[in-house]
């Protein structure tokens, strides 16, 4: 257990709907990154929050949103949802250790777009 | 342009003897790698890093080797037990310049036989 949670952990939905991810980092991670894996392109970085501010962002599309709150839970709102969307999401917090961060994961959200 | 390769997509291990994972990559400014282990329908879960600085941090059973001037790296796991069948990936950030997001590599799953 990583200490990283995510809910839900399976989301069904239909095409042009909008969706909530929810991600708790570790206690005391300031950091938190969001990810998506698809079957053809791996694992794809779309976005990082530190301490409530946006700080680096990826190929995250303009559909895609998220945000910090002040407890440092983040979230991912996905609409106008595509096929092509479905999709495993997971998000990291990091740690920082001798100027090296690592992240560590939850267990993610399986998105399945209908 | 994918800047972190694992061109073996699968390799198979017989139980105590050596596995050894692959990971190119392409940008110089990459300055400390990871690896991860990922079971079906869970998260990446970390395994071993090294910073640029070094050639090679060793955790147990896992040791990470870095070839900067090759732009390779290579995990080796001795010995190996069927516990460690799971899809390895490799990741590089650059701290530097461009913050703590991870590119990952494509994954390399291990089969370790009994």
């Amino acid at each position: 257990d990583s200490g990283v949670t995510q809910t839900p952990k399976h989301l069904i939905t239909a095409t042009g709907q909008r969706v909530t991810l929810r991600c708790s980092p570790r206690s005391g991670d300031l950091s938190v990154y969001w990810y998506q894996q698809s079957l053809d392109q791996g694992l794809q970085f779309l976005i990082q929050y530190y301490n409530g501010e946006e700080r680096a962002k990826g190929n995250i599309l303009e559909r895609f949103s998220a945000q910090q709150f002040p407890d440092l839970h983040s979230e991912l709102n996905l609409s106008s949802l595509e096929l092509g969307d479905s999709a495993l999401y997971f998000c990291a917090s990091s740690v920082m250790a001798g100027g090296l961060e690592t992240q560590y994961f939850g267990p993610g959200t399986r998105l399945l777009v209908l | 342009d994918q800047q972190v390769k694992q061109n073996s997509p699968s390799l198979s291990v017989q139980e105590g003897r050596i596995s050894i994972l692959n990971c190119d990559y392409t940008n110089s400014m990459f300055d400390y790698f990871l690896w991860y282990k990922k079971y079906p329908a869970e998260g990446p879960t970390f395994l071993i890093s090294i910073s640029s600085i070094k050639d090679k941090n060793e955790d147990g059973r896992f040791t990470v080797f870095l070839n900067k001037s090759a732009k390779h790296l290579s995990l080796h796991i001795v010995p190996s037990q069927p516990g460690d069948s799971a899809v390895y990936f490799c990741a590089a950030s650059a701290l530097g310049n461009q913050g703590g997001k991870l590119i990952f590599g494509q994954g390399t799953e291990l089969s370790v036989k009994p």
